[in-house]
């Protein structure tokens, strides 16, 4: 079975500055997506970024890039220029491309690191 | 466009008292999920919906647990009686089809004392 592994329940940044958040994951499967979801206090899972497992090419999404390391099973999130509205909760997410039928398209989370900002 | 629509967003009962959790999905979407997300945690996969039919329900504990998507748009949770370890955030997503972006509701906390 497929695990995601955030290593850090918390993380702090100064506005303006860049913090990355680690995950990792652990999977017999070759062809996967990978995701970062924000949660807010308004509890609303927001897509950030998405990365595709075939692709070698690291994401990016404005500020927020990923490093996408395959063979090592890692996946971190890089923040740029660190905002305000940033603050949330960040999950880290699995999920197979192959279909199986029934319960093939589920997202597996990780835990969860909560990132303050601070002014 | 609207977004996934759940309510209520919060709710408070006491234990062995039903509880019911609406989900409006984004219209046009066929399918439809609903995760549970304990305190600290991700969330996990309880259910999830193609148009009315549940694919995938190996996750929801059917002894008091159960959900219905009727017409293939909205869908409600119910669970019956509630327990104390029920107490959680019960969020509803949903996708164009299966394999596409899922787009979350805000979810509904519930308490059960």
């Amino acid at each position: 079975a497929q695990t995601v592994t955030q290593s850090q329940p918390e993380m702090s940044v100064q506005e303006a500055e860049t913090v990355t958040l680690s995950c990792t994951y652990d999977t017999s499967e070759s062809d996967y997506y990978l995701f970062w979801y924000k949660q807010p206090p308004s509890r609303q899972m927001i897509l950030v970024i998405r990365q595709e497992a075939y692709k070698q090419q690291n994401a990016t999404e404005n500020r927020f890039s990923v490093n996408f390391q395959k063979a090592a099973k890692s996946f971190s999130l890089k923040i740029s220029d660190s905002q305000l509205g940033d603050a949330a909760m960040y999950f880290c997410a699995y999920r197979s491309a192959r279909y199986y039928g029934g319960a093939t398209n589920k997202l597996i989370f990780g835990t969860g690191t909560l990132l303050a900002v601070q002014p | 466009e609207a977004g996934v629509v759940q309510s209520p967003r919060y709710k408070i009962i006491e234990k062995k008292q039903p509880v019911a959790f609406w989900c409006n999905p984004i219209s046009g979407h066929n399918t439809l999920y609903w995760y549970r997300q304990n305190l600290g945690q991700g969330p996990e996969l309880l259910i999830r919906y193609e148009n009315e039919e549940a694919v995938d329900d190996s996750q929801l504990p059917k002894d008091r647990f159960s959900a219905e998507r009727l017409k293939g748009v909205d869908s409600t949770l119910k669970i019956q009686p509630a327990e104390l370890g029920d107490s959680a955030v019960y969020l509803c997503a949903s996708s164009y089809r299966d394999f596409y972006e899922q787009y979350f509701g805000p979810g509904t906390r519930l308490t059960v004392t």
